[in-house]
């Protein structure tokens, strides 16, 4: 089955930028989406078609593809940005949709 | 403003069944294919069923083909999943979605 792979965590400094990458081989033909998950609230959509922002996200998130991986960059991180990030894409043949395990961002 | 709201989740033994429904305002819903994905407690999302706008195609996850059923109704502005034969590893919270906004969920508990 297809899988997504991120890291489960990363930490980084208020004021920092974060970059979180997730890896895929169908992912050079997919378009990637990234989602913002605070505890107890469902996801919020940040990226759309590997780098489309929605207008209500702010413009220190950003998404960037590369080949077999997608970034999720975050600059000027703020202790707001805590969270879990998902990244979500398809199969090959667009018939699985599949989901990153997550990556727990931590501000230090 | 868009709004999604799940329910019909409980608490339900092994073996049993379910079905969620997904109400839908805000947007032209036959015009979107929509998605259940889950959350089991302290994990991650995973995927679970999709459906084009016409109910023309549909799509699942292998841990729910055979047990599942996506549908709707573009009449009612409503997304069914039809949950049959529960497991254990099916609780979670199930969220509907178009992908760019979300519901809040609804807990599914299968225990005995």
């Amino acid at each position: 089955s297809y899988e997504l792979t991120q890291p489960p965590s990363v930490s980084v400094s208020p004021g920092q930028t974060a970059r979180i990458i997730c890896s895929g081989d169908a992912l050079p033909k997919q378009y990637a989406y990234w989602y913002q998950q605070k505890p107890g609230q469902a996801p919020v959509l940040l990226i759309y078609k590997d780098s489309q922002r929605p207008s209500r996200i702010p413009e220190r998130f950003s998404g960037s593809s590369s080949g077999t991986t997608v970034t999720l960059t975050i600059s000027g991180v703020q202790a707001e940005d805590e969270a879990h990030y998902y990244c979500h894409s398809a199969d090959s043949s667009s018939t699985y949709e599949v989901f990153g395990g997550g990556t727990k961002l931590t501000v230090l | 403003e868009v709004q999604l709201l799940e329910s019909g989740g409980g608490l339900v033994q092994p073996g049993g069944s379910l079905r969620l429904s997904c109400a839908v305002s805000g947007f032209t819903f036959s015009r979107y294919a929509m998605t259940w994905v889950r959350q089991a407690p302290g994990k991650g999302l995973e995927w679970v069923s999709s459906i084009g706008g016409s109910s023309n195609n549909t799509y699942y996850a292998d841990s729910v083909k055979g047990r599942f059923t996506i549908s709707r109704d573009n009449s009612k502005n409503t997304l069914y999943l039809q949950m049959n034969s529960l497991r254990v590893e099916d609780t979670a919270v199930y969220y509907c979605t178009p992908f760019d906004v979300w519901g809040r969920g609804t807990l599914v508990t299968v225990s005995s």
